[in-house]
């Protein structure tokens, strides 16, 4: 069965940095491109960031609103996607998805950004 | 980046009775290699996204087969054939053919 758990989420402040994680399992997880998705407080959904396969060197691609800000890597050993989000602003405040293929989602992850 | 448009962006209806959310994009989402990835995702209150319809017109595994999507180039349209109670949530479009990827503004589907 796939799982992908999303983790990493919190409270930070504006200008501080913080990291998610999602764990996948019951797949090759290095076979497949991973993305992020968020969706603001009662707001619609955001597609933020996609990472290739090795296969396909690991490119990457972001939305403009976290491009230069936000970092998708991965590690095809541990079967993880990360989001490394720095710089973050208080309209980053989202529930944070994982998924593969736009079939599979996490259960997603919080992240307040205030002060 | 390709800006989807939805509507009605709110649309009530009687159990039984069909259903019709629009989806326009500001360019083609004919890709290159002649497909159109356009899909559409059922967000229930409370719940992760769900693929219903991708690339158009394919309806992912399970679900019912009273969801329908159709359309070409510009243009697309989710039906539902006969609304139930569990079709209740908001319904979003999504282009897949050009960078970056994006959603329609979603269209919150409620029983009257």
């Amino acid at each position: 069965e796939v799982q992908l758990v999303e983790s990493g989420g919190g409270l930070v402040q504006p200008g501080r940095s913080l990291r998610l994680s999602c764990t996948a399992s019951g797949f090759t997880f290095g076979d497949y491109a991973m993305s992020w998705v968020r969706q603001a407080p009662g707001k619609g959904l955001e597609w933020i960031a996609f990472i290739r396969s090795k296969a396909y060197g690991e490119r990457t691609e972001y939305a403009a609103s976290v491009k230069g800000r936000f970092i998708i890597s991965r590690d095809d050993s541990k079967s993880i996607v990360y989001l490394q989000m720095n710089s973050l602003k208080t309209e980053d405040t989202a529930v944070y998805y994982c998924t593969r293929d736009d079939y599979y989602w996490g259960q997603g992850a919080l992240v307040t950004v205030s002060s | 980046e390709v800006v989807m448009t939805q509507s009605p962006l709110s649309l009530p209806v009687t159990l039984g009775q069909p259903a019709s959310i629009s989806c326009r994009s500001s360019q083609s989402l004919v890709y290159s290699d002649g497909d159109t990835y356009l899909n559409w995702f059922q967000q229930r209150p409370g719940q992760s996204p769900r693929l219903l319809i991708y690339r158009v017109s394919n309806r992912d595994s399970g679900v019912p087969d009273r969801f329908s999507g159709s359309g070409s180039g510009t243009d697309f349209t989710l039906k539902i054939s006969r609304v139930e109670a569990e079709d209740v949530g908001v319904y979003y479009c999504m282009q897949g053919t050009h960078w970056p990827r994006t959603f329609g503004q979603g269209t919150k589907v409620e029983i009257k």
